[in-house]
C-alpha cells in the first residue's frame, strides 16, 4: 500500500480567502483523486489530478473554484479558492499505486484535512 | 449514473454477534468493490477489494461478498468487537478508477 500524506491537517479560515492542500505520497502512483466529504455525508469526487496536464473535474466542480496541480508523480495540490461556509468539509487524497491492473486498482486515502470556513 | 445505497444507516450491536451491513448499486459495469473503514474525523482504511470478476474476499474477521449481476454486496463480520465501531462505506470503482460512494452505516459495537 502506499502511505500518503496531507498539510495542513486541519485549518480555521475567513470567508474569501483560499486555502491550499497538499498531498505527499512515498512511492510513484499512476492516479491521484481529490475527493470531498461533507459534514454528515459521504465523499464526492471532485476531480482527477492528470501528472503534466490539467485535471479532469466532475460535473458541479469548476477549474476558478478549485484549482488542482500535479507536477510529478508523487505529488499533488488542491486549492479551494474564495471560501464561503459551505465549502466547510474534510477534504481527502486518493492513489492508486502503479503496479497494478485495472481491476484490481485499490484506492488509498490520505488522513483528510478539515476545513472549517467562518 | 451510478448510484450507491448502503443499510442499514446505523447499527449497534452487544460485543460478540456477528454482522452484516449491505450495499447495492444500480450500474453493474463496475471493475471492483471496495469497504473502507472510517473512524470518527479520519480518512479511510481500505478493509477488502473485490474484483468484479470475484465473489468473495476475506480477511481475518471480515467477509466481503459481490453479486454483480443483481448489484449487491454485503459486508460479514464475525464476533464484533468494540473497536469495531466506525462508519463503513462501500464504493464502487468505474471508467477512470472513479469511486462512487455509498452513504456509509454508522456501527456501534456495545462492550
Amino acid at each position: 500500500s502506499a502511505v500518503i500524506s496531507q498539510k495542513p491537517s486541519r485549518d480555521i479560515c475567513q470567508r474569501g480567502t483560499s486555502l491550499t492542500i497538499q498531498c505527499q505520497v512515498d512511492s510513484q502512483v499512476t492516479m491521484m483523486f481529490w475527493y470531498r466529504q461533507q459534514p454528515g455525508q459521504s465523499l464526492t469526487l471532485i476531480a482527477t489530478a492528470n501528472q503534466g496536464s490539467e485535471a479532469t473535474y466532475e460535473s458541479g466542480f469548476v477549474i476558478d473554484k478549485f484549482p488542482i496541480s500535479r507536477p510529478n508523480l508523487t505529488f499533488s495540490t488542491l486549492t479551494v479558492s474564495n471560501m464561503s461556509p459551505e465549502d466547510s468539509s474534510i477534504y481527502l487524497c486518493s492513489v492508486t499505486p502503479s503496479d497494478r491492473s485495472v481491476s484490481y486498482n485499490e484506492q488509498f486515502f490520505g488522513p483528510g484535512t478539515r476545513l472549517t470556513v467562518l | 449514473k451510478q448510484e450507491v445505497t448502503q443499510i442499514p444507516a446505523a447499527l449497534s450491536v452487544p460485543e460478540g454477534e456477528n454482522l452484516v451491513l449491505n450495499c447495492s448499486f444500480t450500474d453493474s459495469a463496475i471493475y471492483n468493490l471496495q469497504w473502507f473503514r472510517q473512524d470518527p474525523g479520519k480518512g479511510l482504511t481500505s478493509l477488502l477489494l473485490i474484483q468484479s470478476s470475484q465473489r468473495e474476499q476475506t480477511s481475518g474477521r471480515l467477509n466481503a461478498s459481490l453479486d454483480k449481476s443483481s448489484g449487491r454486496s454485503t459486508l460479514y463480520i464475525a464476533a464484533s468487537q468494540p473497536g469495531d465501531s466506525a462508519t463503513y462505506l462501500c464504493a464502487v470503482s468505474q471508467y477512470g478508477n472513479k469511486l462512487v460512494f455509498g452513504a456509509g452505516t454508522i456501527l456501534r459495537v456495545k462492550s
